[in-house]
């Protein structure tokens, strides 16, 4: 089944250091792909998404490019502020079902 | 746009009660909302499919006569924890689908005492 693997966290970065979370992705079909973030105690706000091969999504400087060839959607920033901190989630929007499938998530902490 | 509403945002109850959330579409139609439910410091668990008139779709392993899930309109859906324990105690997040992307709720913290 249709499945979706994120890097372990947390991560710890200072202001301004560049940002990586890797994730990865099993399906069936041509699903969409997206980059949620939560902050604490609220629900989950949509940062980006993506909906075909080689799409580009972006907002608030991060960026995240659909690599079929790879199964990839790597989510990135060229540079962290302290108001970033947050958990990331990926998630996978099933063709076949509508459904999301959800990473674990990935807390990122960023210290001034 | 696309906002999502919960209310309310969080809930205390007594043990055998049952608690009403409610999940709104404020400035669009969603004939699909989608309820979750998430443990501390974990991801979503998808608990039911609700679509506009008609029957919710239930997860395996959630039982829909213990979360009833009634979508009356295209912009609002509850769900309801009947007879609530404190194993229910969760954070449920709801959210509303516009073709394949979904927008979520701000959640609800339900303490069930």
């Amino acid at each position: 089944g249709d499945s979706v693997t994120q890097m372990e966290g947390p991560v710890t970065l200072s202001e301004e250091a560049c940002l990586t979370i890797n994730c990865t992705y099993t399906a069936t079909g041509y699903p969409s792909l997206f980059w949620y973030v939560q902050y604490p105690g609220e629900g989950l706000q949509l940062l980006l998404k993506a909906t075909k091969a080689d799409d580009k999504g972006s907002n608030k400087g991060f960026e995240a490019t659909y690599r079929k060839e790879t199964t990839s959607f790597h989510l990135e920033k060229g540079s962290v502020q302290v108001s970033d901190s947050a958990v990331y989630f990926c998630a996978l929007g099933s063709s076949n079902t509508g459904k999301l499938i959800f990473g674990q998530g990935t807390t990122l902490q960023v210290k001034p | 746009g696309a906002v999502v509403s919960q209310h309310p945002s969080w809930v205390i109850c007594k043990s055998g009660t049952s608690v009403k959330i409610e999940c709104r579409s404020l400035d669009f139609q969603a004939t699909t909302m989608f309820w979750y439910r998430q443990f501390p410091k974990q991801s979503l668990m998808l608990m039911a499919t609700s679509n506009e008139g008609s029957k919710a779709t239930y997860e395996q392993g959630v039982e829909k006569d213990k979360f009833l899930i009634n979508h009356a309109s295209l912009t609002l859906s509850t769900l309801t924890v009947t007879s609530a324990h404190p194993e229910d105690s969760s954070f449920y997040i709801c959210s509303a689908a516009i073709q394949d992307t979904q927008y979520f709720g701000p959640g609800t913290r339900l303490t069930v005492l």
